[in-house]
């Protein structure tokens, strides 16, 4: 139990263009689902909280222009790299919050994101 | 805010001894929870253990075991009889529990690099 998946795991995108990244949790809802950026052999960074039927919250530094994420679902949440750069390029790993009471967090695959 | 401190960036181990991976913190809060992941090479985030913070009993899963002084802020992880398969990044992790001022959200040490060497 307690699965995510995200999709895809490996993108190339070229500048200019916007890519988008799924977080599903396949066995459970989650209602709060979390976004990390990873460079390598570095720590995970949050890049925003979010919560389902509600805009997120973004941690301090973040684009929330640039980082669109939505949750429409209590399964589904995605993030979408608007205008995307090399800069850009990194390793985004999603989470679910297992709920009150269990007090984990879940986490995806990771997606790799290169931007050409 | 909270900070989570790993102040060994690389350790290795020869294959079947022990090694000790070390974690501070730092909270004002008073009901936690810690965590230690690990990532090996595929990436992906694996839960070693947690502790909650009102138990005084130390955490252990099988050949992991933590020290937590809290009053030191401190939650090392122990590895015993190290396998190949423990080579990954290692994560030291803070969360606030219930009333906590960043409920829910994970906060990461730097982390350590930990090789098993056979």
């Amino acid at each position: 139990g307690a699965v995510v998946s995200q999709h895809p795991s490996w993108v190339i995108c070229k500048s200019g263009t916007s890519v988008k990244i799924e977080c599903r949790s396949l066995d459970f809802q989650a209602t709060t689902m979390f976004w990390y950026r990873q460079f390598p052999k570095q720590s995970l960074m949050l890049m925003a909280t979010s919560n389902e039927g509600s805009k997120a919250t973004y941690e301090q530094g973040v684009e929330k222009d640039k980082f669109l994420i939505n949750h429409a679902s209590l399964t589904l949440s995605t993030l979408t790299v608007t205008s995307a750069h090399p800069e850009d390029s990194s390793f985004y790993i999603c989470s679910a919050d297992g709920g009150q009471g269990i007090w984990e967090q879940y986490f995806g695959p990771g997606t790799r994101l290169t931007v050409t | 805010a909270q900070t989570v401190t790993q102040s060994q960036p690389e350790m290795s181990v020869q294959e079947a001894e022990t090694v000790t991976l070390s974690c501070t913190y730092d909270t004002s809060e008073n009901n936690y929870y810690l965590f230690w992941y690990k990532q090996p090479p595929s990436r992906q985030m694996i839960l070693v253990i947690r502790q909650e913070a009102y138990k005084q009993q130390n955490a252990t899963e099988n050949r992991f075991s933590v020290n937590f002084q809290k009053a030191a802020k401190s939650f090392s992880l122990k590895i015993s009889d190290s396998q190949l398969g423990d080579t990954a990044m290692y994560f030291c992790a803070f969360m606030t529990g219930a009333g906590g001022t960043s409920y829910g959200k994970l906060t990461f040490g730097q982390g350590t690099i930990l090789t098993v060497h056979p």
